[in-house]
Parts: C-alpha cells; structure tokens; sequence
C-alpha cells in the first residue's frame, strides 16, 4: 500500500531536549516537506528536500533540521526545542513539485 | 504573508445544499491544488487544476480557476455528513528562488444531518 508514515505520532517532550521524527514514504517519490499545522494558520511550511541531499528552507525552518540521505526517509530533528515548537507536524511526499502530495497521518508534538 | 486565503473561514449546511468555498492568491501560479483534512489528520488531495485550466470536474467536486482575478472555488454538490472537513488550497508558483508549495488557512465546513 501506497503511504507516508511518521514515527511517533504522539510525543511530548521537555525544552531542550533534542528530538527526531521520522518520516518515511515507499512510492519512490522525489519531492519530501515538512508542515506544520497550527490553529488559524493553515499549514506552515518547515523545509522540504527535491531530491536525495537536495534540501532547501521553507517558510518557518527556525529551530528545525533536515536531512535526505536516502531517497524514501526525510527525518526532522529538532535540536533544542521550545515551547513555540508545540504543533502539530505532516510529512508529505510527491512525485515532484507541484504534483499531488501525498500525507503521513501527523505527529502531535508538545514541548513543556 | 499567505499566498493563499480561503473564504469563508467557517461554513455550515444542511446535508443535500450545495457547498462553495473560495481560495484567492496574489501571485502567479503555475497550478492550483484542493485539499480535505478531517480533524487533526493528514490531509487527502482532492483535485488539481493547471493554471491554463477554467474548470475541472471530479464526482461531486468542482474547481474553478479565475488566473485573472486570482481566485478559485470549490463547489460540492449535494453535501453529506461525511463531507465534514476542513477544506485547504494550495498553490504552487512558477519556479523562482525557492520551490514551495504554500498553503491557505483553511475552510471549516459543518454538513449538518
């Protein structure tokens, strides 16, 4: 089956505390973002990655990280997360820009 | 600031009315996108329309495309309760420095049985 899958789904956390969330895709997609989703402010965003080791800034990357070393994984790590960091998090793929994108189910993180 | 706005914010029917929420933008596009999110999961693309494209068809989905003014609307026809969902377009622009897709606000919409 076709699909997006991030790992964990739920996190909660403690300021500082450095974090990876996973993010894998098994269509052969080119194109991997990361959003985040915040009350009243639609979808943000994070960074997104055209290719293998091809990555680039979105609209909000403060405070996040990216890497693409294989061509189905697209990880977000948060080095020293804050509070302003609690949100709510998708992984998409698509097979190049401006295709469809295809959504993980979201991972809810909270940062006290 | 937003490439796209969609309009109104929150909408809510009768189950069998017709639906029609709107989407503006403010620069070039090269497509224009249409997403449902049922609460707080991923969302699921709906229907894509090019940028030379005025109208496109999908079930009980229809998407317009005014480049012109800017603007595109998603019309559901013969609304259920299932239907009930947030609703987002996206945009897509011409390569420039940066290629993203960017994302609106959202359209809350409530069919009510």
């Amino acid at each position: 089956e076709a699909q997006v899958t991030q790992n964990p789904r739920y996190l909660i956390t403690v300021t500082g505390k450095k974090l990876t969330v996973t993010c894998s895709q098994n269509m052969n997609h080119e194109y991997m973002s990361w959003y985040r989703q915040d009350p009243g402010l639609g979808l943000r965003q994070i960074y997104y990655s055209m290719n293998v080791e091809v990555t680039d800034k979105g609209d909000v990357p403060e405070g996040y990280k990216v890497s693409r070393k294989e061509k189905r994984n697209f990880p977000l790590i948060l080095e020293s997360p804050s509070p302003n960091q609690t949100s709510l998090y998708f992984c998409a793929s698509s097979p190049g820009l401006g295709y469809e994108q295809y959504f993980g189910p979201g991972t809810r993180l909270t940062v006290t | 600031s937003q490439q796209g706005e969609e309009d109104p914010q929150a909408l809510s029917i009768q189950e069998g009315e017709n639906a029609t929420m709107n989407c503006s933008y403010k620069t070039s596009i090269n497509n224009l996108q249409w997403y449902r999110q049922n609460s707080g999961r991923g969302l699921v693309h709906l229907i894509l329309i090019r940028s030379n494209e005025r109208e496109k068809h999908s079930g009980r989905l229809r998407v317009t495309l005014d480049t012109s003014k800017k603007s595109s609307s998603l019309l559901i026809t013969a609304s259920r309760a299932a239907d009930t969902a947030s609703y987002f377009c996206a945009t897509t622009r011409p390569k420039t420095s940066y290629d993203k897709v960017i994302f609106g606000p959202g359209t809350s919409l409530s069919v009510i049985p």
